[in-house]
């Protein structure tokens, strides 16, 4: 299993630029997040989807869309790009059963905008 | 909603040695998940060790322990015999279990610096 993959890895935009992070796992989880990190700060929950057809808004969505058509991809897109968008997103995903619910993440994709 | 709070930035440790990492929680829930996880430079997150709020015993995972007091709403993380690759930031998390959608609640991390 490759568990959680994020593409690309790291990324400059311009404001104003769009563009879409993608995200893949292969454990059939039903559960897929995205988080970001900004320094020195925790990760903040920005969208989350409990299956395919089937996300929600998190702590942080603005500026930021999501769709699930299958199981296993969880695309994150950015809209006109702003410098407060800077920061690392990460990808998990998880079941949310009892014994069961260790998200688990992948690499992270650094993007900074300028 | 629930906050979690990791009071110390940075901790430094000789290798070989001990290290406690603090976390302590707000909730009003009596049953709860709570998790520890690694973040070395590769910025990869990475499951630490996991604590259920109805077990007593606390969760130990090789070198790696908890201490979990639920009155206290106290969660440490101990680190012994600290090796360099123990060097990351760690992030204590929390689980509501009546949140349906499984979210993490995250505190600020804590730096962990090893020396030789």
């Amino acid at each position: 299993n490759a568990g959680v993959t994020q593409t690309p890895k790291f990324r400059i935009l311009k404001i104003g630029q769009s563009m879409t992070l993608q995200c893949t796992q292969d454990m059939n989880h039903n559960y897929m997040y995205w988080y970001r990190q900004d320094p020195g700060m925790g990760l903040k929950l920005i969208y989350y989807s409990v299956g395919a057809g089937i996300t929600d808004k998190g702590e942080v969505p603005n500026g930021y869309n999501v769709s699930r058509s299958t199981t296993e991809d969880f695309p994150l897109r950015l809209e006109l790009a702003a410098p407060s968008q800077t920061s690392v997103y990460f990808c998990a995903s998880s079941y949310v059963a009892p014994g069961r619910e260790t998200q688990y993440f992948g690499p992270g994709t650094r993007l900074l905008v300028l | 909603a629930q906050t979690v709070t990791q009071s110390q930035p940075e901790m430094s440790v000789q290798e070989a040695e001990t290290v406690t990492l603090s976390c302590t929680y707000d909730t009003s829930e009596s049953d709860y998940y709570l998790f520890w996880y690694k973040q070395p430079p590769s910025r990869q997150m990475i499951l630490v060790i996991r604590q259920e709020a109805y077990k007593q015993q606390n969760a130990t995972e090789n070198r790696f322990s908890v201490n979990f007091q639920k009155a206290a709403k106290s969660f440490s993380l101990k680190i012994s015999d600290s090796q360099l690759g123990d060097a990351a930031m760690y992030f204590c998390a929390y689980r509501s279990p009546t949140d349906s959608w499984g979210k993490l609640q995250f505190g600020a991390g804590t730096q962990v610096v090893v020396t030789p």
